[in-house]
């Protein structure tokens, strides 16, 4: 089966500026999860998509928000772009959500200058 | 408030010799642990996981141990395999008031397994 997929892979935005980034879960998951990784601080818990809500919510800036469409696939948005953003986003899809089957994917590299 | 922390950034390893990743947490209230491994470029990938209620689990070269009352989780690897170089994170999950579970994740230990 396929597995879950982050588009795009790279992207390179300037200061102030907004961007979206993809994910379209396994077949089947309702649950989608957005993660920031940067050097040292390991894997920083955004929010949490489940049947199109956002069920929870990580300590991130308003400047940081989400969406899940009918079909699972979600997007993530982030406004005003900071240098600080640069980072390794995360999806990760599963069927109930959380926890234990979790798929990730490769992720999008955002590099904000 | 780290809840769950990786405290070595990196450890080197010989080929053949055992891997002991450790792990430390603060929350109670995390019902199960988990560790990912990760290569560059790539998404994490599960690995195995260990429920609170029990101390040891087993898979193939993969063992985890959990000491609840020290709040300590470890992960051996023997042999280890040049192939395990790669990036190892701890995860603890916990209910959330929301519903469904959330991982929270330690900051990585890079492992290097030299020849």
């Amino acid at each position: 089966k396929a597995g879950v997929t982050q588009t795009p892979r790279y992207l390179i935005k300037t200061r102030g500026q907004q961007v979206t980034l993809s994910c379209s879960p396994i077949s089947g998951h309702r649950s989608v999860s957005w993660y920031q990784q940067t050097p040292g601080q390991g894997l920083q818990f955004l929010f949490e998509y489940f049947s199109e809500t956002q069920r929870n919510k990580g300590n991130f800036p308003g400047r940081f928000s989400g969406r899940q469409f009918s079909n699972s696939r979600s997007e993530m948005n982030v406004s005003t772009l900071e240098l600080g953003d640069s980072a390794l986003y995360l999806c990760a899809s599963s069927l109930t959500g959380g926890g234990l089957g979790y798929t990730f994917g490769s992720g999008t590299r955002l590099t904000v200058v | 408030d780290q809840q769950v922390k990786q405290n070595s950034p990196s450890l080197s390893v010989q080929e053949g010799r055992i891997s002991i990743l450790n792990c430390d947490y603060t929350n109670s209230m995390f019902d199960y642990f988990l560790w990912y491994k990760k290569y560059p470029a790539e998404g994490p990938t599960f690995l195995i996981s260990i429920s609170s209620i029990k101390d040891k689990n087993e898979d193939g070269r993969f063992t985890v141990f959990l000491n609840k009352s020290a709040k300590h989780l470890s992960l051996h690897i023997v042999p280890s395999q040049p192939g395990d170089s790669a990036v190892y994170f701890c995860a603890a999950s916990a209910l959330v008031t929301g519903g469904g579970n959330k991982l929270t994740f330690g900051t990585g230990t890079q492992l290097k397994v030299e020849l």
